[in-house]
């Protein structure tokens, strides 16, 4: 199965300090997101990187940034956090497509990890 | 550019009642369809997904979805609800190719209860 672990199921920060979240995953994947889930809102999409080292933005890339230096693991960085970041960020991933499950369909499932709930005080 | 629309933020159904969650997409090119189950304090899980084929998707714990392109919905059934079922339910599109594949985009959720 795959499992897509995040380094911390909660957190509190107070603003202006970095913050770091950390996301791994053990399949092998290509792809890999970082979104936020607030009440009302749904989830969000901040960044997603496709390969190594790249990275693009998604719908509210703003306020964070992103490293990825080895497949498997996928960091989303706050430079200087601030109230309005308290909210559930959750990682995926996700193949190219080559090994899904359905023969020769590509379908890009999403797996997610458990969320790391950040408040900001 | 794609989008999902939920209809109604929160559903209430008795236990054995039929559960119906609404899922309205727009999307530019064919469309995946997904949905995805979060219990409290999870991450979301994939109840079931549409690529191609059969219109009509059955996935885990007795739920299913018709994909209807001329209605572009995806409303997701279940016919007896079960108090197990209470959670929030994400209908989700993504394009099928691209720099963008496997980006996913979600709707706002729709809060399941199921009363006694």
């Amino acid at each position: 199965d795959v499992k897509v672990t995040q380094s911390s199921r909660y957190l509190v920060k107070r603003t202006g300090e970095k913050v770091f979240l950390e996301c791994v995953q053990d399949m092998d994947h290509e792809n890999m997101f970082w979104y936020r889930q607030d009440p009302g809102l749904g989830l969000r999409l901040i960044y997603f990187s496709y390969d190594v080292k790249m990275k693009e933005k998604g719908d509210i890339p703003e306020g964070y940034s992103v490293s990825r230096e080895k497949k498997e693991r996928f960091s989303l960085i706050l430079e200087s956090a601030s109230t309005n970041q308290t909210s559930m960020y959750l990682c995926a991933s996700s193949s190219r497509g080559h090994r899904d499950t359905l023969a020769g369909v590509r379908t890009g499932e999403l797996f997610f990890g458990e969320g790391s709930r950040l408040t900001v005080l | 550019a794609q989008s999902v629309t939920q209809l109604g933020s929160h559903v209430s159904v008795s236990e054995g009642a039929l559960v119906l969650l609404r899922c309205n997409y727009s999307s530019s090119v064919p469309p995946y369809l997904f949905w995805y189950v979060q219990y409290p304090n999870q991450g979301l899980q994939l109840l079931l997904k549409y690529t191609t084929g059969a219109t009509l998707v059955k996935g885990i714990n007795g739920f299913e979805a018709e994909f209807k392109k001329s209605e572009t919905s995806f409303h997701l059934t279940k016919p007896s609800a079960h108090m197990s079922d209470a959670a929030e339910y994400f209908c989700a599109v993504s394009n099928a190719g691209g720099t963008s594949y496997g980006k996913l985009t979600f709707g706002q959720g729709t809060i399941l209860t199921v009363h006694p």
